[in-house]
């Protein structure tokens, strides 16, 4: 079955400083990954996603992400964060069949200091 | 670019109440899915539909009923409030299933007495 792992619920981090979100999935076929950001009180918003090719993805706002099959990873990176970036972040698997089902992460909480 | 739009945005209800929540959105999107999200877990999935009239339950469906009338609405009823339950409802819609991108409201917060 799908799965997906955020490893650190929570990651605070310096305002210019470089931010890593770990995501690991499980799927045996062709996965579709994804990371949402989640603002205080709004729903979630597509930040970037991978679909099968190359496997660096740019994303909004300077996110980027690596998928990894060897390591069944699909990390999240900025290389300087800003203050606005204080957010809780979902790592989310699809299928890659018609399928509805997505499978989310716990999500990591980010917070930004000064 | 459209938008979803989920009523109330805070529903108190008491134990045992029966409870609706409603969302609209104006993608013309046919999918459409209703999740829980409690905190510290990740969203987890009541209902979805692929079109209008179209009902498909999710891992969490137990303890709840959907509709869906219209293409452009979704309904979600929580039949019966458990005490101390809190949780926030989230409404999503996309183009078809599977791998596309979910577009998503703002919520609708649940808080039983």
């Amino acid at each position: 079955a799908q799965s997906v792992t955020q490893p650190d619920a929570r990651v605070t981090v310096s305002e210019g400083a470089s931010l890593q979100l770990r995501c690991k999935y499980s799927y045996f076929g062709t996965p579709y990954l994804f990371w949402y950001v989640q603002y205080p009180r709004q729903g979630l918003q597509l930040l970037l996603k991978y679909y099968p090719g190359d496997p660096v993805v740019q994303g909004v706002n300077g996110f980027e992400a690596e998928f990894s099959k060897s390591n069944s990873s699909f990390h999240l990176r900025k290389a300087s964060v800003h203050w606005s970036d204080w957010a809780v972040y979902f790592c989310a698997v699809s299928m890659d069949t018609g399928n509805y089902k997505y499978v989310f992460g716990a999500g990591t909480r980010l917070k930004v200091i000064a | 670019g459209g938008i979803i739009t989920q009523t109330p945005k805070f529903l108190i209800g008491q134990e045992g109440q029966k409870l609706t929540l409603k969302c609209q959105q104006n993608f013309n999107h046919d999918t459409m899915y209703w999740y829980r999200q409690d905190s510290g877990k990740g969203l987890r999935l009541i209902y979805y539909s692929i079109t209008e009239n179209d009902l498909q339950k999710g891992d969490l469906s137990e303890g709840y009923d959907a509709s869906r009338e219209k293409k452009s609405s979704f309904s979600l009823t929580v039949t019966s409030a458990q005490k101390n339950e809190m949780a926030v409802f989230l409404c999503a819609s996309s183009i078809g299933l599977g791998q596309n991108t979910l577009y998503f409201g703002a919520g609708t917060r649940l808080s039983v007495l």
